[in-house]
């Protein structure tokens, strides 16, 4: 166990929808990484906070938002779905980046969501 | 998105041999990471190396920090059934620069 949250494990919807991935990452941890995996595919970043402000961006597309809050946990919001959106998305955390060891990270069991 | 390049890009190997992956790319990282992905799982993080040069071992694997800063190696000795899965290697260039992931190899270990 990584110690990293992510709610729900599985998530079924139809196109054209909006839904909400939460991730609650480890004790202590006040980055949050999101990270999208297709069937067979590597890890594409998305996007990382850092403190509640954004750090990072990779390949997120505009229907999608994140946002991490006072608390630390984070929530990815995926609109205007699309069957191509059907995907493993995980979220990582880590330590604050200061010290030795600060970009490890700890994944989340991930949520699947399958765009019907 | 930049990618590392990863090989060999998947592997059958028999129980009890040794194998070898490595990661390589075109950027200097400060930070290498090695992690296995059971399937549908989230990927777990196996070996963390921060100096080039830097030999680790966790158990039976072995990885190194490439002299050149541009590569990492994973080495699985003895290797067992439940060694299958997806490992990916991660590097990170320092400061707030983004952690990119490895194409990844995927093991098969036949019994």
């Amino acid at each position: 166990d990584s110690g990293v949250t992510q709610t729900p494990k599985h998530l079924i919807t139809a196109t054209g929808q909006r839904v909400t991935l939460r991730c609650s990452p480890r004790s202590g941890d006040l980055s949050v990484y999101w990270y999208q995996q297709s069937l067979d595919q590597g890890l594409q970043f998305l996007i990382q906070y850092y403190n509640g402000e954004e750090r990072a961006k990779g390949n997120i597309l505009e229907r999608f938002s994140a946002q991490q809050f006072p608390d630390l946990h984070s929530e990815l919001n995926l609109s205007s779905l699309e069957l191509g959106d059907s995907a493993l998305y995980f979220c990582a955390s880590s330590v604050s980046p200061t010290g030795r060891g600060p970009y490890e990270q700890y994944f989340g069991p991930g949520t699947r969501l399958t765009v019907t | 998105g930049q990618q590392l390049n990863q090989s060999p890009q998947s592997m059958f190997i028999q129980e009890g041999e040794d194998v070898s992956m490595n990661c390589t790319s075109s950027s200097i990282f400060n930070t290498w990471l090695w992690y296995k992905q059971d399937p549908g799982e989230g990927p777990v993080l196996l070996i963390a190396l921060y100096k080039a040069g830097e030999l680790t071992s966790n158990g039976r694997l072995t990885a190194q920090f490439g002299i050149t800063r541009k590569d990492s190696f994973l080495n699985i000795s003895a290797s067992i059934p439940s060694d299958v899965g997806i490992y990916f290697c991660a590097g990170q260039g320092g400061g707030y620069q983004k952690v990119t992931f490895g194409t990844g190899t995927k093991l098969q270990v036949i019994p």
